[in-house]
């Protein structure tokens, strides 16, 4: 069985912050993870995914995350929040192609001006 | 470029009323699946397809029922509208061959009073 945990249910950082979003996976065979953004009353919009290449995986609007096996872990990271960064963020699990894609419950992330 | 497309947009049934939401997709992509989102639950699964003709369930099918006919539409049928089906439901693609990103559709608000 595959899953993922997101911990806490909202973030809130001041701009120009660091931006850190934990994701934990738990998976029997090599996951493929991603991490998905929700804008208010948007579907969701794919920001990077892992698939076994490089563990660190730069994604759109200056985000990206590591993948950790020994942690089994795969966190959002950015360097500098920006206002239009608040929304919120799925992390996900999928261990095929065909496979049903798992998600976590989502954080809810807040941008102080 | 119309990728995933959902219809209606928003949806307001009686406790006992049938519908069917509508999903279409012109990638020719061989897995959909619905999702609903409720809050603090992420996105759950109700049911998928690796290809026409083909249909599982997911975490969450009761009440629902689904088919594929053809590889571009993917419809979700609601039997008999409960409260406890008032939710936000998602379409997803996928090709089905590589990493499996998911394409989302922009979700079908439902109301069951």
């Amino acid at each position: 069985a595959q899953s993922v945990t997101q911990l806490g249910s909202h973030v809130s950082v001041s701009e120009g912050a660091l931006v850190l979003l934990r994701c934990n996976y738990s998976s029997s065979v090599p996951p493929y993870l991603f991490w998905y953004v929700q804008y208010p009353n948007q579907g969701l919009q794919l920001l990077l995914k892992y698939t076994s290449a490089a563990t660190l995986v730069k994604g759109i609007n200056g985000f990206e995350a590591e993948f950790k096996k020994s942690e089994t872990s795969f966190h959002l990271t950015k360097p500098s929040a920006h206002m239009s960064d608040a929304a919120e963020y799925f992390c996900a699990v999928r261990t095929g192609a065909n496979s049903k894609l798992t998600f976590g419950k989502g954080i809810t992330l807040s941008v102080r001006p | 470029n119309a990728g995933v497309t959902q219809t209606p947009k928003f949806q307001v049934l009686k406790t006992g009323q049938s519908m069917t939401l509508q999903c279409a997709q012109d990638m020719n992509h061989e897995y959909m699946s619905w999702y609903r989102q409720d809050p603090g639950m992420g996105l759950r699964l109700i049911h998928y397809s690796v290809g026409a003709g083909i249909t599982d369930q997911g975490e969450v099918p009761n009440g629902y029922n689904v088919s594929r006919s053809t590889t571009e539409d993917f419809p979700l049928r609601l039997l008999s509208a409960a409260p406890s089906q008032t939710s936000v439901y998602f379409c997803a693609s996928s090709p089905g061959q590589n990493t499996g990103e998911l394409f989302f559709g922009e979700g079908s608000r439902l109301t069951v009073l």
